[in-house]
């Protein structure tokens, strides 16, 4: 069956521009993740929503990141203000529901400010 | 910060097992190990996990030490595809089960 997907695969934005990045996970998993992962190092967590709402964004760096997802499905990742150290992969992972069940990760989305 | 301690590179050689190890030596009774790897450019991808006990599927083997504090991911017949980036987490059975990655093993299979 279909993996998660996320759009666009690769964004060039100004400094000072704002973006969004889409996810849209496997059909019927509730949870869903977002990381953040910077060149040589390992995925860092952004935010987790289980169905509707974000369970934890603790990850979130500061207030200029917000992610949304209305319906329990869709998810977008919105950055305003975009800065260069923003630039880095960002991954969506969704998971079948709220527990220690493994993550399937999207190819991500690789985000460069000029 | 992981809770995770791997070695940062390794290499083995076409055919020969692979065994990466990690240590976690802080890990909790309830407590899961996972391991995911990641191929340059694409998302990590899902290896096998485990609690207490032993475990292998079609991909690998994991051995996990009686007290817990470190375990070894086997790939019995490394292949040139295996080259990849190795990742051990440590997941609570509680929270958000949101992943920590430390920087990973890169191991590279040698023809």
């Amino acid at each position: 069956g279909a993996g998660v997907s996320q759009t666009p695969s690769n964004k060039v934005t100004e400094k000072g521009k704002y973006v969004e990045l889409r996810c849209d996970p496997i059909s019927g998993h509730t949870a869903l993740y977002w990381y953040r992962q910077s060149l040589g190092q390992g995925p860092e967590f952004l935010i987790y929503f289980q169905g509707t709402g974000a369970a934890d964004d603790s990850g979130l760096p500061n207030d200029r990141f917000f992610a949304v997802r209305p319906e329990g499905s869709v998810s977008t990742l919105k950055i305003q203000r975009t800065e260069r150290g923003d630039s880095a992969v960002y991954l969506c992972a969704s998971s079948l529901m709220q527990g220690p069940y493994e993550q399937y990760f999207g190819p991500g989305t690789r985000l460069t400010v000029t | 910060d992981a809770k995770t301690t791997q070695p940062t590179s390794m290499d083995c050689a076409e055919g020969r097992a692979a065994n990466l190890p990690c240590n976690h030596s802080t890990i909790s009774g309830n407590e899961y190990v996972y391991w995911y790897r990641q191929i340059h450019s694409q998302g990590p991808q899902y290896i096998i996990h485990g609690l207490k006990n032993n475990e292998t599927n079609e991909m690998a083997s994991l051995i996990i030490t009686e007290d817990r504090k470190s375990s070894t991911l086997i790939l019995p017949h490394a292949t040139l595809r295996d080259t990849a980036v190795y990742y051990c987490i440590v997941i609570t059975t509680s929270g958000t089960y949101k992943y920590i990655f430390g920087t990973g093993t890169r191991l590279k299979v040698l023809a």
